[in-house]
């Protein structure tokens, strides 16, 4: 299986600011014929479902604010919240669906400073 | 409006079995592979296997290989997750969601969670 590390396992910062998270596959995900990195990220909010944020690494779903990005490429990746919001309090999770299973990782905890 | 509703929550005893179940609608079910996830207490995701509506493919994480059955009525738009004997390690969160929505495997459309606790 592939497996998905992301660092920090937690992560507290003030409002208006920067927070990042990094995610790293142990495997490549980025399928060279089309140029695509199969990796997604998601947002679970307590007593709720995840919700997906971003996918093929930098593409933000609609209806998800700007203030959320994601880059990299290979087996590295970053999501970034430009801007933090009371509102974006939850728990970060990257995937890799590049191979079956479509692995996770532990997840990152996201807290106001 | 697309959505999946999973049944409701499930109090079992060790060695019980179960099905549990995830009903699509506002798409064309069978054109979508639906996932599993399971998420027990206080911990993260765990993609358990997937199946296809249309032709009832599954196929499963191999840590969930012969633990639990994924399968599909199509003519109701629903999908199962089953156990046959239930363990107390088993007690969990489980999630169907939709893959492909946005064309990409990634999850776009997920269930409310059916909470599971098997305990003597």
């Amino acid at each position: 299986d592939t497996v998905m590390t992301q660092s920090p396992d937690s992560l507290a910062v003030s409002l208006g600011e920067r927070a990042t998270i990094s995610c790293r596959s142990s495997q490549n995900v980025l399928y060279h014929s089309n140029n695509k990195n199969y990796l997604a990220w998601y947002q679970q909010k307590p007593g709720q479902p995840p919700r997906l944020l971003i996918h093929w690494a930098s593409t933000r779903v609609s209806g998800v604010p700007d203030r959320f990005s994601g880059s990299g490429s290979g087996t590295d990746f970053t999501l970034t919240i430009s801007s933090l919001q009371p509102e974006d309090v939850a728990v970060y999770y990257c995937q890799q669906y590049y191979r079956t299973p479509y692995t996770f990782g532990q997840g990152t905890k996201l807290e106001i400073k | 409006e697309v959505q999946l509703v999973q049944s409701g929550a499930e109090l079992k005893r060790p060695g019980e079995s179960l099905k549990i179940s995830c009903q699509g609608s506002g798409y064309n079910f069978t054109t979508y592979w639906l996932v599993w996830v399971r998420q027990m207490p206080g911990k993260g995701l765990e993609w358990m296997g997937i199946v296809y509506p249309g032709d009832s493919d599954a196929r499963y994480s191999p840590f969930f290989q012969g633990q639990v059955t994924i399968s599909v009525d199509r003519s109701i738009n629903t999908a199962y997750l089953q156990w046959s004997s239930l363990r107390a390690s088993d007690t969990a969160m489980y999630y169907c969601a939709r893959l492909g929505g946005l064309a990409s495997d990634a999850s776009d459309i997920w269930g409310q969670g059916t909470m599971v606790i098997v305990s003597s």
